[in-house]
Order: C-alpha cells, then structure tokens, then sequence
C-alpha cells in the first residue's frame, strides 16, 4: 500500500509564482488535512476537509485554497507565493474525523520561494 | 503560549539509558493524546496513543495527568534508532477535532 502520496517532493518558485501541491491515499479514508511544518513552530494546520465535499479553515489558512477532488485526492493551491510560504507542507488522513487512530502523513513536500 | 508545550531539547543519552520526555497543553478539552516519531527530513509517524490508566508498548510507556494536564513519554533501553523528534499531539473536544501538535522533542542516542 502507498498510503499517502505527495507530489512533487521538492519545489523552488519565484515570489507570486503559482503552483498546486497534490496529495492522494488509498486507505478509504474520509478525512483529509495539509500542514505546514517550520523550524520550532511545530506543524499547523492550513486546511482539512473532514469528508468528501467539505473543507475548512485550519490555523494558518492565508494565502492558500484547496480542493477535495474526491474521496482520494486533496488539493493544496498557491496562488501567489511568497518568501513566508517557503516551508515543508505535510498532506495527511485518517478514516474520520475526530478520530482516535491518529493520522497517516505523506512524505512532505519542501518549498522555497524565492 | 502554545496550546501544547514540548522542551524542545535535545535530550542526548547513551545507549541502553532510560529517558524521560514531558508536554503539557494548555486546552482542558483536550480529549485524545498520541506521540509521534519524526526522523530528520522525514513524516511524523505514530508512535503511540496515550491511555487514561497509562499504556505500554515494548520499552515505551506513556502516561497522561488530566488534572495536572501533562503527558509523559518514557523510553527505556534506549537505541541509537531512538533518535528522533517526539511530538506530543492532543485532539481537542470542540467542534474542530483537529490534531494539535507540540514543536517536539529532540532525542540523540550515543554509542
């Protein structure tokens, strides 16, 4: 099994580049989510769609749009980056919302923007 | 102050050391607590949930304080492939559910 898939691992844009990072799992899972980790900050939440057709602003959702395109594939949009997005963006699941098995996360993605 | 408190480390112990790890969070409606391992460069993966009356699972324990708010993870017999970062991650009891993660814990394992 794949789990959750990430692409692409690495990524350099130029400041108001645009780019979409894609994520996918084939575990069935109802619950989608795309963090962003930074030195000493932890991971944050930047959006999460708890099943299919919802999505909802987490933490630090500025600057960013997604896309629950079905069950399997959640879309992360950069619309117009810039130098404080530059950080390692983690896609995860888990079967429900709420749930208490914790989270599966794909292998990140690292971003510099420039 | 962040919702969940992690010394951040790094902890640096020789093998077959036991050491101790703590977090605190700040949410009392704080329902569901995990650790998680993140190697250098990779995904945080689940090490282990966190039981009300304390659970073990091989050389890890982990222990949760709801009225002092504070989770514990312990690691005996410690490897060099215990070095890694531990996050403490809380899922609260609101209308959010989300997971809630501490910066984390750094762990060195000697020879």
């Amino acid at each position: 099994n794949a789990g959750v898939t990430q692409t692409p691992k690495f990524q350099v844009l130029k400041t108001g580049q645009s780019m979409t990072l894609q994520c996918a799992q084939d575990m069935n899972h109802n619950s989608m989510y795309w963090y962003r980790q930074d030195p000493g900050m932890g991971l944050r939440l930047i959006y999460y769609s708890a099943s299919e057709g919802t999505t909802d602003k987490g933490e630090v959702p500025n600057g960013y749009n997604v896309s629950r395109l079905n069950k399997r594939e959640f879309s992360l949009r950069l619309e117009s980056a810039a130098p404080s997005q530059t950080s390692v963006y983690f896609c995860a699941s888990s079967g429900f919302h709420g749930s208490n098995y914790g989270y599966t996360f794909g292998s990140g993605t690292r971003l510099t923007v420039v | 102050r962040k919702e969940v408190e992690q010394d951040p480390g790094p902890f640096n112990v020789p093998e077959g050391a036991t050491v101790a790890f703590n977090c605190t969070y700040s949410n009392s409606a704080s329902q569901s607590f995990f650790w998680y391992r993140q190697d250098c460069r990779k995904e945080p993966k689940l090490l282990m949930s966190v039981y009300s009356s304390g659970n073990e699972d091989g050389r890890f324990t982990a222990q949760l304080n709801r009225a002092s708010q504070y989770i514990s993870l312990l690691i005996r017999d410690s490897k060099l492939s215990d070095s890694a970062t531990y996050l403490c991650v809380v899922n609260r009891v609101d209308s959010s559910y989300k997971l809630i993660f501490g910066s984390g814990t750094r762990l060195l394992v000697r020879p």
